[in-house]
């Protein structure tokens, strides 16, 4: 049982650059989220897909994309990174009504220099 | 809107000794509750859940019970190991579904347990 893989486990981008955030799930569940952890500031919602082709903003969206093409991958993309993006990334997934909690990925650690 | 409110830490506490990590929430209607752990360079884990009021939910000898008259789901353990050292963070998931089911966070404490 794989749960919530995420990758890369680690990346270091310049300034400006852009990237993809893997997120893939292999439960069958409908709801998929992300998250940053920042040290003091817990884990905040970037965005949040409900199931395939519905996605919404979280908390903190701005300079993050997603897509829902399939149930099973919630990819997260950064446009062009700035070192305020530095943070560790969590992708977490659920059934339809997120009473039974969330099942998480092991992150991605992010550096922008 | 739904928030999640934790205690301040850091906590650094004895080993067998006793623990209480205090969680309140604003929410409207009947959220479920949470408590996940992170382990040094780990990902998060839930570590207990209840789902309505009153309910009790309890893992590797911690316990939590969901207080609506009080919103709180402080979470105990009886006698706290070093394996215990982590951090602990409350949430909930809103009621009835759909984009109110996301999980909205505490901001997490350290609970560190000396041998």
């Amino acid at each position: 049982n794989a749960g919530v893989t995420q990758t890369p486990k680690f990346q270091v981008l310049k300034t400006g650059q852009s990237m993809t955030l893997q997120c893939a799930q292999d439960m069958n569940h409908e709801y998929m989220s992300w998250y940053r952890q920042d040290p003091g500031m817990g884990l905040r919602l970037i965005h949040y897909s409900v199931g395939a082709g519905i996605t919404d903003q979280g908390e903190v969206p701005n300079g993050y994309n997603v897509s829902r093409s399939t149930t099973e991958d919630f990819p997260l993309r950064l446009l062009s990174a700035a070192p305020s993006q530095t943070s560790v990334y969590f992708c977490a997934s659920s059934y339809s009504s997120g009473v039974y909690g969330y099942t998480f990925g092991s992150g991605t650690r992010l550096t922008v220099v | 809107g739904n928030s999640v409110t934790q205690m301040e830490g850091p906590v650094t506490l004895s080993e067998e000794a006793f623990l209480t990590i205090n969680c309140t929430y604003t929410a409207t209607g009947y959220p479920s509750l949470f408590w996940y752990v992170q382990y040094p360079g780990e990902g998060l884990q839930l570590l207990l859940k209840a789902t309505k009021a009153d309910d009790k939910g309890s893992n590797k000898g911690f316990e939590a019970t969901y207080r609506k008259e009080t919103t709180s789901f402080h979470l105990e353990k009886g006698s706290v190991q070093v394996s215990d050292s982590a951090v602990y963070f409350c949430a909930l998931s809103g009621f009835r579904g759909g984009a109110n089911s996301k999980l909205t966070f505490g901001k997490g404490i350290t609970l560190s347990v000396r041998p």
